[in-house]
């Protein structure tokens, strides 16, 4: 059962562009969101994340927004750079299982120079 | 499908005995793992990295013979949680990189 999914497997944006990637989920019962962000032989690294109090969290480019109606969040990247290009993973959790998170499958941006 | 399976989803045990979850790539080979150890409402702690056939690299304030991890193959990579205690329960997940990197489901350890 997939709680937390990643539709689009791929992205590609020109440098200066905003990269837009989105994460669903289908617990309403999460109530914390994080994304990470993957380079190739790396491990996942934290990089912002979002209570579901809030509908946006800023933290220098990256912006999340959440949308609990929907079940969505989404990360903005802006602008985007060459050295964004990686693979982002979103992650959700809640107090109902512990908070053990939920991870997508993970989408893999490209920022062209 | 899941392509990173990590067993057990969750486990109880008795203070003082050892318990090991399992990360298997199913579709790949996963040249590194990685072992994460997840606090409530915290991001994720790396514990170790581990590549195949080598020992792992622990990060800072992890115990290596606590925690021990091995990665006998390309496709599996085992952490044994030594001689448990209260403080170590918690939930811990894998991840597995080749070409791509996938996150196991995470294994829920409460140790009573």
């Amino acid at each position: 059962d997939q709680q937390v999914k990643q539709n689009s497997p791929s992205l590609s944006v020109q440098e200066g562009r905003i990269s837009i990637l989105n994460c669903d989920y289908t617990n309403s019962m999460f109530d914390y969101f994080l994304w990470y962000k993957k380079y190739p032989a790396e491990g996942p690294t934290f990089l912002i994340s979002i209570s579901s109090i809030k509908d946006k969290n800023e933290d220098g480019r990256f912006t999340v927004f959440l949308n609990k109606s929907a079940k969505h969040l989404s990360l903005h990247i802006v602008p985007s750079q060459p050295g964004d290009s990686a693979v982002y993973f979103c992650a959700a959790s809640g107090e109902y299982n512990n908070n053990d998170m939920r991870f997508g499958a993970g989408t893999r941006l490209t920022v062209k120079p | 499908g899941a392509v990173v399976s990590q067993h057990p989803s969750r486990v109880i045990c008795k203070s003082g005995t050892s318990v090991k979850i399992e990360c298997r790539s199913l579709d790949f080979q996963a040249t590194t793992m990685f072992w994460y150890r997840q606090f409530p409402k915290q991001s994720l702690m790396l514990m170790a990295t581990s590549n195949e056939g080598s020992k792992a690299t622990y990060e800072q304030g992890v115990e290596k013979d606590k925690f021990l991890i091995n990665h006998a193959s390309l496709t599996l990579s085992t952490l044994t949680v030594t001689s448990a205690h209260p403080e170590d329960s918690s939930f811990y997940i894998c991840s597995a990189t080749g070409f791509e990197a996938f996150f196991g489901q995470g294994t829920r350890l409460t140790v009573v």
